[in-house]
Order: structure tokens, then C-alpha cells, then sequence
């Protein structure tokens, strides 16, 4: 079936790093990809999303390209702020299965000062 | 403010007690979908509703119930709750038209224990 995997966490990282996520998918078609951050305590926020091969997602200095030829969604920023630590889950959804989201198990970043 | 609100944020119970966690948005969305957030799983899907009286199971509907009266309300319903739906509970709503791409607005979650 259709699923997501996503690098396993957590990710510690120093303060203005660069910082890269790997997301692949498996699944058959072409879904819509997406990434959603999840701050501590808080709800699931949408981050970026991308609808066809190629498209760039941006928002908030991160970015995600989708490679239909590697299956892939990594999502990366250039340099990260201790307010980004946070949770990031990678998802999948088809328009024709009830707008049903697929994630990934999520990825832990820790930024450090 | 637009949100998805849920009630309560936290619930401690005992196996077999009924309960409801309840979900509202206030965005005017046709879609409403519950999901369960377990380590090392991400999030799965538990119902989901297309509409008003229309609902359908998702990756992980045993032992649970929904129902929608009301477009803006979403209740989530264990009849008899047991310790495996220990979790954390996540409400979203979105609009059902161009789903493909289509954002989804989450609830700040239900953490729920069974003991």
C-alpha cells in the first residue's frame, strides 16, 4: 500500500546549520506532498506542500522539491533557529481517497544555541 | 480566529467507561477527519467525513464511533474504551473540494489514557 518514510530522529543541531530531512513515498499515481510541523504541545501546522512532479514548496526559509524519479520529498533549510525545533512529519494524499493523509512516523529536531 | 477546537485536552479513564471527545471547527469545512498519534507510527487515520451524515472508516476505525449532525461538529465516541487506544488524538477539518493539494487544519489534541 501507499506509505511514507521519513530519517529517523531525533536530529540535533546547532544553530544556523543547514538542515535536510529525507522523505520517500511509495504509492500508486501521484499524490499531493506535504510536510506539517508539530511544535511541543501543539497541533499539527501545515509547512509546505507540493501537488505535481518538480513543484518547490517553500514557506519560512524551508523548501521541499518533488522528485517523482526518486520518490522523494526531502525537505531542507539553510539555517536553522532554535524556534524550529519542533516535529516534522512527511504525508501523501490522493484527491480520490477522501482527502485521507499519509504520513510518515516523524522526525524529532532539537536546535541548539 | 479560525480553529479546530477539542474537548477535552487531556483524559485519564478506566476500561469500559463510555466516552466523547468532542471536535468544532468554525471554517465552514465539508471535511472532518479524526487520526491517532502513536511513537514511531506518525499518524493514522481513524474516520474521516465528507459531509453532513456522511461518514467512512479510515486505516484504524476499530473500536471507535463518529458521527456528523452538524457541519461543524465532529464527536469522537469509545463505547468501551480499552488500554490499546492509550493515544493522542488529533482532529482535523479541511474543505472537501480539490482535495488533491488541499490544506487540513488541525485540533491541538486529545491526550487520552486507558487504564
Amino acid at each position: 500500500g501507499d506509505s511514507v518514510t521519513q530519517m529517523e530522529g531525533p536530529v540535533t543541531l546547532s544553530e544556523e546549520a543547514f538542515l535536510t530531512i529525507n522523505c520517500t513515498y511509495t504509492a500508486t499515481g501521484y499524490p499531493s506532498l506535504f510536510w506539517y510541523v508539530q511544535y511541543p504541545g501543539e497541533g499539527l501546522q501545515l509547512l509546505l506542500k507540493a501537488t505535481k512532479a518538480d513543484d518547490k514548496g517553500s514557506n519560512k526559509g524551508f523548501e521541499a522539491t518533488y522528485r517523482k524519479e526518486t520518490t522523494s520529498f526531502h525537505l531542507e533549510k539553510g539555517s536553522v533557529q532554535v524556534s524550529d525545533s519542533a516535529v516534522y512529519f512527511c504525508a501523501l494524499s490522493f484527491y480520490n481517497q477522501g482527502g485521507k493523509l499519509i504520513f510518515g512516523q516523524g522526525t524529532e529536531l532539537s536546535v541548539k544555541p | 480566529e479560525a480553529q479546530v477546537t477539542q474537548n477535552p485536552r487531556y483524559l485519564i479513564t478506566v476500561t469500559g467507561k463510555k466516552l466523547t471527545v468532542t471536535c468544532s471547527q468554525n471554517m465552514n469545512h465539508e471535511y472532518m477527519s479524526w487520526y491517532r498519534q502513536d511513537p514511531g507510527l506518525g499518524l493514522r487515520q481513524i474516520y474521516y467525513s465528507m459531509n453532513v451524515e456522511v461518514t467512512d472508516k479510515g486505516d484504524v476505525p476499530e473500536g471507535y464511533k463518529v458521527s456528523r449532525k452538524e457541519k461543524r461538529n465532529f464527536p469522537l465516541i469509545l463505547e468501551s474504551p480499552s488500554p490499546n487506544q492509550t493515544s493522542l488524538y488529533f482532529c482535523a477539518s479541511g474543505n472537501s473540494r480539490g482535495l488533491a493539494g488541499a490544506s487540513q487544519f488541525f485540533g491541538p489534541g486529545t491526550r487520552l489514557t486507558v487504564l
